[in-house]
């Protein structure tokens, strides 16, 4: 098993749609989780953290399953501007020494 | 403004021909790390710093050498660059005196290599 999984996609959604994506990771000793999103080979930024169950900002939901070892991302009434690939990170071993980042799946938003 | 900055943005160099990334960052962040994205493979780290003088190998080190002889520098160095390290590289910085022992990672701009 990869140490993190991302479905590639892409997944194409009209604007207004709600769309989700998941993270599976295999080290269960960590303890905090990130979304980034990239713009086309531009540098990557953060969206959200997920340290506990879960987070949200705005339209955007973050959750933890701990016991299933995934972590997904929730966009509600998405937007053409949120056309991006969204990255998952997994520090290694509770520290951030080390990190895996995901591949990412990319969205495309279509007017 | 806070910002990781690298220079150069994009390089076309040949093989062999010895070459240095360079990385800035002005938060004071202690912790550093450089990766690089290849399609289908998403980032990689290559190299990390905790703080000055303290580095150690990602998951992607061999043919990368780096330094952190200041807090606010991290260059990443391609002795003997070869036609697969053609590829976009990312400098990154983070705090470490967050809540938790992961924060933020602020990346820079990206350098586009191309090793002929």
């Amino acid at each position: 098993r990869k140490e993190v999984e991302q479905d590639p996609g892409p997944f194409n959604v009209p604007e207004g749609a709600t769309v989700a994506f998941n993270c599976t990771y295999s080290n269960s000793a960590s303890q905090s989780f990130f979304w980034y999103r990239q713009d086309c080979r531009k540098e990557p930024k953060l969206l959200m953290s997920v340290y506990s169950s879960g987070n949200e900002d705005g339209r955007f939901t973050a959750q933890l399953n701990r016991a299933s070892q995934y972590i997904s991302l929730l966009i509600r009434d998405s937007k053409l501007s949120d056309s991006a690939t969204y990255l998952c990170v997994v520090p290694r071993g509770g520290g951030y020494q080390k990190v895996t980042f995901g591949t990412g799946t990319k969205l495309q938003v279509i007017p | 403004e806070a910002q990781v900055t690298q220079n150069p943005r994009y390089l076309i160099t040949v093989t062999g021909k010895k070459l240095t990334v360079t990385c800035s960052q002005n938060m004071n962040h202690e912790y550093m790390s450089w990766y690089r994205q290849d399609p289908g493979l998403g980032l990689r780290q290559i190299y990390y710093s905790m703080n000055v003088e303290v580095t150690d190998k990602g998951d992607v080190p061999e043919g990368y050498k780096v330094s952190r002889k200041e807090k606010r520098n991290f260059p990443l160095i391609l002795e003997s660059p070869s036609p697969n390290q053609t590829s976009l590289y990312f400098c990154a910085s983070s705090s470490t005196t967050g809540k938790y022992s992961t924060d933020t990672q602020y990346f820079g701009p990206g350098t586009r290599l191309t090793v002929l």
